[in-house]
Parts: C-alpha cells; sequence; structure tokens
C-alpha cells in the first residue's frame, strides 16, 4: 500500500520565478492538505483540497495556489518566488471526516 | 487563536533514562490532539491521536496521554533509534480540518 508521495524531492529556483509541488496521497484517501515548514519551526498550514476544491486556507498570500484532480492528487504552486518561501513543503492526505492525516517525504524548495 | 507550544524545545537522555514531553494548548473546542515523529528532513510521521480528556495511548515505548489544557508523551526505556523531533497538533471542531502544530521537541537519546 503506498502511501502519501511527493514530487519533486528537492528544488532550487531563483527569486520571481514560478514553482510547482506535486502530490499523491494515500491510496483510499480522498483529501490532501499542504502544509510549509520553516527549518526549526513546526508546520504552518496552507490549504486543504476536497473534491477538487478549496475548501479552507491558512495565512497564505494569494501567490500560494492549488488544485486537486479527479484522482485526488494535488498541486501547489507558488508565483512570484520571495527569499522567505524557502522551506519543506508538506503535503498530508486524508479520508474526509476522519481526522488523521498522513503526510509525504516532502519537498525542500529553496529560493535563491 | 487555537495555540500549541512543546516544552522542552530540546531533550537529551541517556539510553534507558526515561521522560516526558509537554504540550500545551488553547483550541476553541477540541476535536482532536496528535502526535507525529519526524526525523531530519522527512515528513512527520503518525504515531497517536486523542481525542478526550483522560484518554491514553500506547506504543512499543511511547505512551500519550491528554487533560483539557495538555498532554504528555513520555517515553520509558528510549533507545538511540528513539531520537527524533516529536510534534503535537490540535484540531479544532466546527467544520475545520487544519491541524495546528506546535514548534516540536527535539531528542536525543545517547547510548
Amino acid at each position: 500500500d503506498a502511501g502519501v508521495t511527493q514530487s519533486p524531492t528537492h528544488l532550487i529556483k531563483t527569486r520571481g520565478q514560478q514553482v510547482t509541488l506535486r502530490c499523491s496521497p494515500k491510496s483510499g484517501h480522498d483529501t490532501v492538505s499542504w502544509y510549509q515548514q520553516a527549518l526549526g519551526q513546526g508546520p504552518q498550514f496552507i490549504f486543504q483540497y476536497y473534491e477538487e476544491e478549496e475548501r479552507q486556507r491558512g495565512n497564505f498570500p494569494d501567490r500560494f495556489s492549488g488544485h486537486q484532480f479527479p484522482n485526488y492528487s494535488s498541486e501547489l504552486n507558488v508565483n512570484a518566488l520571495l527569499l522567505g518561501d524557502s522551506a519543506l513543503y508538506l503535503c498530508a492526505s486524508s479520508l474526509r471526516f476522519f481526522h488523521e492525516q498522513f503526510f509525504g517525504p516532502g519537498t525542500r524548495l529553496t529560493v535563491l | 487563536e487555537d495555540q500549541v507550544t512543546q516544552s522542552p524545545e530540546a531533550l537529551r537522555l541517556q539510553e534507558g533514562e526515561s521522560s516526558s514531553l509537554n504540550c500545551s494548548y488553547t483550541v476553541s473546542g477540541l476535536r482532536g490532539l496528535f502526535w507525529y515523529r519526524q526525523d531530519p528532513g522527512k515528513g512527520p510521521e503518525f504515531l497517536f491521536t486523542l481525542y478526550s480528556a483522560g484518554e491514553e495511548k500506547e506504543k512499543e515505548r511511547l505512551k500519550a496521554t491528554l487533560t483539557k489544557k495538555e498532554s504528555f508523551l513520555h517515553i520509558t526505556a528510549p533507545k538511540p533509534e528513539d531520537s527524533a523531533t516529536y510534534l503535537c497538533a490540535v484540531q479544532a471542531r466546527g467544520g475545520s480540518e487544519k491541524l495546528v502544530f506546535g514548534k516540536g521537541t527535539k531528542l536525543t537519546v545517547n547510548p
């Protein structure tokens, strides 16, 4: 049973560029949440997708956007990258109305 | 605003030396409290969910407990492989499914 997968593992971008991160949820899960984790901090909630719609959003600017596909996989897009966007981006999947969220290995984004 | 505070920030133990990690929380109606383990550069690994005060859960050398204001993660006779950052998160009632995390406790177990 495959767990949550994310790609790519690492990514290096320069300021002002755009990036797309991808996530495939755990088999049987239909909900995907994205989190940003800065070094030495706990993960911060970005947004959650269910039934291909954004259901809830944390305190992140509109530069952060996402998408969920019919197969429940998801993308996170970040436009106009800033140095402060450097972080580990985590995808978590869950089954709607069940509480446990299972995390993928993350994508390490470095903005130069 | 929902908030989670974990203490201590870092903890060093000798192998076999039992201890506890603390997670204090304020939330507008608790749906669940979650404990995760995170190894460096990797995603958090789910450990436990606790739903109501007085609940306890165990897994190998770990035992999690919950009161109305805090949760404890007790580590009994730890081994070096228990070294990791332990994260606590809360989920509030009311339709929101987001997890609010603390900053974690970095545990180091020396042989």
